[in-house]
């Protein structure tokens, strides 16, 4: 099993909810990673996670909120988002952090009006 | 510090025509490279990599890529365009060791998208 899900696969939400994207792989990677993808951009690396503590934190704002419950759960909790936050939201793993092939899930596209 | 650039946005090409994409890349040291297409509203796909050994690297669905350390490229390439290859393509380098705050990161190229014509 080579895949990474992502839930929900579409997400709108109000300046003031609170919403959390669930990412979840089953292929024994102790490394994961967030990723922000505005419209006609590559990929920006947001957060990344190995053996399930943060490693990296490419300074995102705090109304993003990553949890890493074990090694196969990556959640990003939301809160207070602005409009400009609207944008794919892809999440990958890797054997580890060293490793050099992420598998990367399909994204959940979020929504904040 | 490393870089990827991506020549032309957008590249269009008749089915059956040759495929060019062109990417360049500026790193410190030595570099892993990668090739992913992301189809619309999907996640990326690794097409292909090139970490040591042959600098010729064959992925999936007929592409391929050539590292050139002397002209730090590493263009992708297939010979025959399918209507199915209509999408978008990030190169992206990250360097071979993984220390300090190059740790675990990619770093992409602006994409380049493909129109494939009947």
């Amino acid at each position: 099993d080579t895949e990474v899900t992502q839930t929900p696969k579409h997400l709108v939400m109000g300046m003031t909810n609170k919403k959390s994207l669930k990412c979840e792989q089953h292929m024994g990677h102790r490394a994961m990673y967030w990723y922000k993808q505005k419209a006609k951009k590559p990929p920006e690396l947001m957060f990344v996670y190995s053996y399930e503590k943060l490693s990296i934190n490419e300074s995102v704002p705090s109304r993003f909120s990553p949890e890493c419950p074990n090694s196969s759960l990556l959640n990003l909790h939301l809160h207070a988002l602005q409009p400009e936050d609207s944008a794919l939201y892809l999440c990958a793993s890797s054997q580890d952090s060293r490793s050099y092939e992420q598998y990367f899930g399909p994204g959940t596209r979020l929504t904040v009006t | 510090a490393q870089s990827v650039t991506q020549l032309g946005s957008h590249v269009s090409v008749s089915e059956g025509a040759l495929v060019l994409l062109r990417c360049n890349y500026s790193s410190s040291v030595p570099p892993y490279l990668f090739w992913y297409v992301q189809y619309p509203n999907q996640g990326l796909q690794l097409l292909l990599k090139y970490t040591t050994g042959a600098t010729l690297v064959k992925g999936i669905n007929g592409f391929e890529a050539e590292f050139k350390k002397s002209e730090t490229s590493f263009h992708l390439t297939k010979p025959s365009a399918h209507m199915s290859d209509a999408a978008e393509y990030f190169c992206a380098v990250r360097p071979w060791f993984a220390g300090g705050t190059s740790y675990g990161k990619l770093t992409f190229g602006q994409g380049t998208i493909l129109t494939v014509h009947p």
